[in-house]
């Protein structure tokens, strides 16, 4: 079965500041992908950034970018230069390849200070 | 612009009065999906369709319905809510999942209040 654990349920972050959001998954397939979503306290759910397990560079977009260790199981998300618009709520996902069904983290918040 | 629609964005209703929350997407996607969101429950899915329809059921399908008869729309259906069914609601959809490597892309969500 595939699992996402995120250990971190809070987090703070000066503004300017880089911040890293953790994430560790356990799946038994050879072909995934990872993504990471935020949802602001508005409520919608972003698709932030994704890593596919056979990408040999570690996958950036914009201010985000993923820390993909492959032997550690580990896909963590790097916020380079916080603002005051990223605090929210951080999900670390994968998908079943058989049903699409999205697995998702528990979830990290994240709040930056000015 | 690309994007999933999803309507109304806030819904209150009563028990037993049946509603449907519609969902759209302009991406030609094949696949599609309904999630629902509770606080320390996480997010959860309805149902999933993976073409026109194709429809199966997710993790908690029972109290909806769905139906894909466009590849475009994909309608979340209540014919009786219940109070338990008071959620946020995401729809979400992608392209094929061929080694789970296409992101889902999520509509703006419904916040549904059943009572």
């Amino acid at each position: 079965a595939q699992k996402i654990t995120q250990t971190q349920p809070g987090m703070f972050v000066q503004e300017k500041e880089a911040v890293t959001l953790d994430c560790t998954y356990d799946t038994s397939d050879q072909s995934y992908g990872l993504f990471w979503y935020k949802q602001p306290s508005s409520g919608e759910m972003i698709f932030l950034i994704y890593q596919g397990s056979y990408d040999e560079q570690n996958a950036t977009e914009g201010r985000y970018s993923l820390n993909f260790q492959k032997a550690r199981k580990s896909a963590n998300l790097v916020i380079s230069a916080s603002q005051l618009g990223d605090s929210a709520m951080y999900f670390c996902a994968m998908r079943n390849s058989n049903t699409g069904k999205l697995i998702f983290g528990q979830g990290t918040t994240l709040q930056v200070k000015p | 612009e690309a994007q999933v629609t999803q309507n109304p964005r806030y819904l209150i209703t009563v028990t037993g009065k049946k509603l449907t929350v519609t969902c759209s997407q302009n991406m030609n996607h094949e696949y599609m999906s309904w999630y629902r969101q509770d606080p320390g429950l996480g997010l959860r899915q309805i149902y999933y369709s993976m073409n026109v329809e194709v429809t199966d059921k997710g993790d908690v399908p029972e109290g909806y319905k769905v139906s894909r008869k466009e590849k475009r729309n994909f309608p979340l259906i209540l014919e009786s809510p219940s109070p338990n069914q008071t959620s946020l609601y995401f729809c979400a959809s992608s392209l094929v999942i061929a080694g789970g490597n296409s992101p889902l892309h999520f509509g703006n969500g419904t916040r549904l209040t059943v009572t």
